[in-house]
């Protein structure tokens, strides 16, 4: 089946640096990303929706200068958590679709830890 | 290994009719599960959850779930489905205490008018 991975699974940083999380989609073109963010025990959070070779489209809420959204092909998109604090630590999942009737694809997550 | 498991690939129902959409986990522990549903265009929404107490849960949109330890199921239910009920919908449970999930393959429902 069709496969979005997801890198890294893991990171830390430390306070005021940069991370940037990739999805690649491996079998399929991905015209839409969605990127959620995870808090424990809680349902995910969609963050924003990009749509390939446009601007993301943020929820109410999501700072869309802290968590920059590139979506420049169909097989690569990533969100750069820019100068991270201590609360910006959560799991954050990506989920990828070709067309609007191609099933949802989701990437395994990144635990990120900052420090 | 923990697994959540949706049968169903497809689902095709009349409008006004009942709906079940199956959810089968396989979890060592109490789990934790939620139903998500993905409207064309659109980001996952929680539809309900079950972390622990009663076995039935309501969720939004007139959906409920129940979750069965014997049989290992938590199915998605919903009396009289209405057009606007078309979407995929997902079981899924954490693959640990706090964080990742793993998730159903989905279940996409197709209202007949």
């Amino acid at each position: 089946g069709a496969v979005v991975s997801q890198h890294p699974s893991w990171v830390i940083c430390k306070s005021g640096t940069s991370v940037k999380i990739e999805c690649r989609s491996l079998d399929f073109q991905a015209t839409t990303m969605f990127w959620y963010r995870q808090f424990p025990k809680q349902s995910l959070m969609l963050m924003a929706t990009s749509n390939e070779g446009s601007k993301a489209t943020y929820e109410q809420g999501v700072e869309k200068d802290k968590f920059l959204i590139n979506h420049a092909s169909l097989t690569l998109s990533t969100l750069t958590v820019t100068s991270a604090h201590p609360e910006d630590s959560s799991f954050y999942i990506c989920s990828g679709r070709g067309d609007g009737n191609s099933p949802l694809h989701f990437g395994n997550g990144t635990r990120l830890t900052v420090t | 290994a923990q697994s959540v498991t949706q049968p169903d690939i497809h689902i095709t129902v009349s409008e006004g009719a009942s709906l079940e959409l199956r959810c089968n986990y396989s979890y060592g522990a109490t789990p934790y599960l939620f139903w998500y549903v993905q409207s064309p265009g659109q980001g996952l929404q929680l539809l309900l959850k079950y972390f622990s107490g009663d076995t039935l849960v309501q969720g939004i949109k007139g959906f409920e779930a129940e979750f069965k330890r014997s049989q290992s199921s938590f199915n998605l239910r919903k009396p009289s489905v209405h057009w606007s009920d078309a979407a995929e919908y997902f079981c899924a449970a954490p693959m640990d205490s706090n964080y990742q999930l793993i998730w159903g393959a989905g279940t996409k429902l197709i209202i007949k008018p």
